[in-house]
This record gives structure tokens, sequence and C-alpha cells, in this order.
């Protein structure tokens, strides 16, 4: 089935890159999305990349995506205390659901000052 | 802001009771979802509405139901409470194949 895996903890100092990273199962994904949750509130949308494209780059955040490997990742440049917060990879999947998100366990990420 | 609403934002149930837990989406965005989010988890997916109809269900029982309403609200109704369902609960909205955007959530929590 539809599975989204990624490391649960990443902890980066102050100033310094963060990379996280994720992998799916599922080719058929048009869509993967990168989502920000702080503590005790909801999940606030980053940014995507098409399954079409290699790169995509939004002020800090560059995503690249392998679809030979079905790996993605997000890295946060000049990582700051503010961006301490768990970070979900999500897969838009279909079957019946044309909006159905896979959610990967989340990684937690902690930026040292 | 993603300009969707939940309500609301605590609630307290007993084993066994019913609960309803509402949301309001963006103008425009002819689709909601429902997630459940457990601690130390990632959302998991409910189900669907599209144009007041549930069109995909995720591996949830049917004690967990909904509706969606011409304006753009939606119900999410979980009856027979289980310790659980304890979760905190996000509505989702989006314009059909489009970027979903997540409301604040709900936190549930069951005794």
């Amino acid at each position: 089935g539809e599975d989204v895996e990624q490391s649960l903890f990443l902890s980066v100092r102050e100033g310094d890159s963060s990379v996280i990273n994720c992998t799916y199962t599922d080719s058929s994904s048009t869509y993967l999305y990168w989502y920000k949750q702080e503590p005790g509130a909801g999940l606030q949308l980053l940014t995507y990349i098409f399954s079409n494209m290699d790169m995509k780059q939004d002020q800090r955040l560059t995503v690249l995506l392998n679809k030979k490997d079905k790996h993605l990742s997000l890295r946060i440049a000049d990582t700051q205390t503010g961006d301490s917060a768990i970070y979900f990879c999500a897969a838009l999947g279909y079957g019946g659901a044309t909006n159905k998100l896979i959610f990967g366990t989340g990684t937690l990420l902690a930026v040292q000052p | 802001e993603t300009g969707v609403t939940q309500s609301p934002t605590h609630l307290i149930k007993t084993r066994g009771q019913q609960v309803t837990l509402r949301c309001s989406s963006q103008s425009g965005h002819n689709t909601v979802s429902w997630y459940q989010q457990a601690l130390g988890q990632g959302p998991q997916f409910i189900f669907q509405y599209y144009r007041e109809e549930e069109n995909g269900r995720g591996n949830f029982p049917p004690r967990f139901s909904g509706l969606q309403f011409p304006n753009y609200s939606s119900e999410l109704n979980v009856n027979a409470l289980e310790l659980d369902d304890s979760a905190l609960y996000l509505c989702a909205s989006s314009p059909l194949g489009g970027y979903t955007y997540f409301g604040p959530g709900t936190r549930l929590t069951v005794t």
C-alpha cells in the first residue's frame, strides 16, 4: 500500500542548513508536499513539488525530488530558532479520493542557538 | 491564515458518547477532508466530501461520519467514542485537485 517514511529527529545549529529526508512508495503521486506543525497548532503548507520537477526553490526552502528512488528532501538554508517544529512530508494519493494525502510520521527539527 | 476554521478548539468526552466537530472552509473550496492525528503520529485520512457527497474514505469504521453543506461548512460526527479516538482532528479544504489547506484542529480527549 501507500507509505511515506521520514527520519524522526534532526538537530542543527542556528545559521546552519537543515536537510529533512522523505521516501514514498506510490510512484503515481503527482504532488508532494511539505507541511510544518508547531506545538499545539495545525499544519502549515510550506511548499510543494510536482512529480515532473527535479527541484523547486522558494526563498530559504529548496525541495529536491528523485523520482527514480522515490526520495524527497527539504533543505532549509540559514536555519533559525523559529524553524523548530515538526515537518511532515505528504504524497497525494489516488483511489477514489482526489485529494487524499498520505503523511509520514514527521521529523522533529530542533534548532540550537 | 489558511481561511479554514474549526470549532471547538478543545473537547473532553466520555467513552460511549457522541461528538460533532465543525469546520468552515474557504469560499470556493468544494472539497473538504478530515484527518485524525494521534499523538506523535502523522495525520491519517478519515474521509473526503466533494459537492456534499462522500467520495473517499480511509480505514475508519462507520461510526465516523460526516456532512458537507452548500455554504462550505462541514461536520465530523463520531459515535460510541472509544479511548483511542483521543486525537487532534484536522479539517482540510481545497479546490478540486489543488493545494490542501488545513485548519488549526480540534483536540478531542476521551476519558
